[in-house]
């Protein structure tokens, strides 16, 4: 069954480590995306990549960084947590075509930096 | 810039009433599409319902609809014959041409048997 995954879904780690959240989908879309959402706040959009090798910054500001080495998978990363990047991280996934790029989300990941 | 606002932090409904959820939105574009999604606590976001706006007629997905007021930039989802599966977090989002997805900040719903 074509999805989106996430792992992992809790992520409890100390200051100073680094840490990669992991987004796959089998879905075959070209476009993915990363949001950063705080408990009962609004979504916001922190990277998104197009297709392979493509990865932009999204509107909210992160200290996080993408990758897009192939189609089904963009990693994001965090090179020394602090507990200011304690949150929910959201990955979704969508078709190319404008008419019918319907985001679809992962489960999330909630990671707790003490 | 675009902006979604939802007016309605919290709404609660008896379980088989029917509850409208507000979302209005602010652009100067004139093509775009709106949605809802549902995120359950501890849960999965997922799409609840969508709306191009180019389109006059109203969306409907079984027991969701939307009354879509272009003229007036009003986006409101209204659930008939609720169930206690509904209780959720309730996002208004607006897609503009740029494909990025603006969030409203939320409406909890909770259903009471």
């Amino acid at each position: 069954e074509a999805d989106i995954y996430q792992t992992p879904r809790y992520l409890v780690i100390g200051t100073g480590k680094k840490i990669t959240l992991e987004c796959s989908q089998t879905m075959g879309h070209d476009k993915m995306y990363w949001y950063q959402q705080d408990p009962g706040m609004e979504l916001h959009l922190i990277h998104y990549s197009y297709g392979v090798n493509s990865t932009e910054k999204g509107d909210l500001s992160s200290e996080s960084t993408v990758s897009r080495i192939r189609t089904e998978h963009f990693p994001l990363t965090l090179e020394s947590a602090r507990p200011s990047h304690t949150s929910q991280y959201l990955c979704a996934s969508s078709e190319s075509h404008w008419h019918t790029d319907t985001q679809y989300f992962g489960p999330g990941t909630r990671l707790t930096v003490l | 810039a675009q902006t979604v606002t939802q007016s309605q932090p919290e709404m609660s409904v008896q379980e088989a009433e029917t509850v409208t959820l507000s979302c209005t939105y602010d652009t100067s574009e004139s093509d775009y599409y709106l949605f809802w999604y549902k995120q359950p606590p501890s849960r999965q976001m997922i799409l609840v319902i969508r709306q191009e706006a180019y389109k006059q007629q109203n969306a409907t997905e079984n027991r969701f609809s939307v009354n879509f007021q272009k003229a007036a930039k009003s986006f409101s989802l209204k659930i008939s014959d609720s169930q206690l599966g509904d209780a959720a977090m309730y996002f208004c989002a607006y897609r503009s041409a740029s494909d990025k997805l603006i969030f409203g900040t939320g409406t909890r719903l909770q259903v009471f048997p």
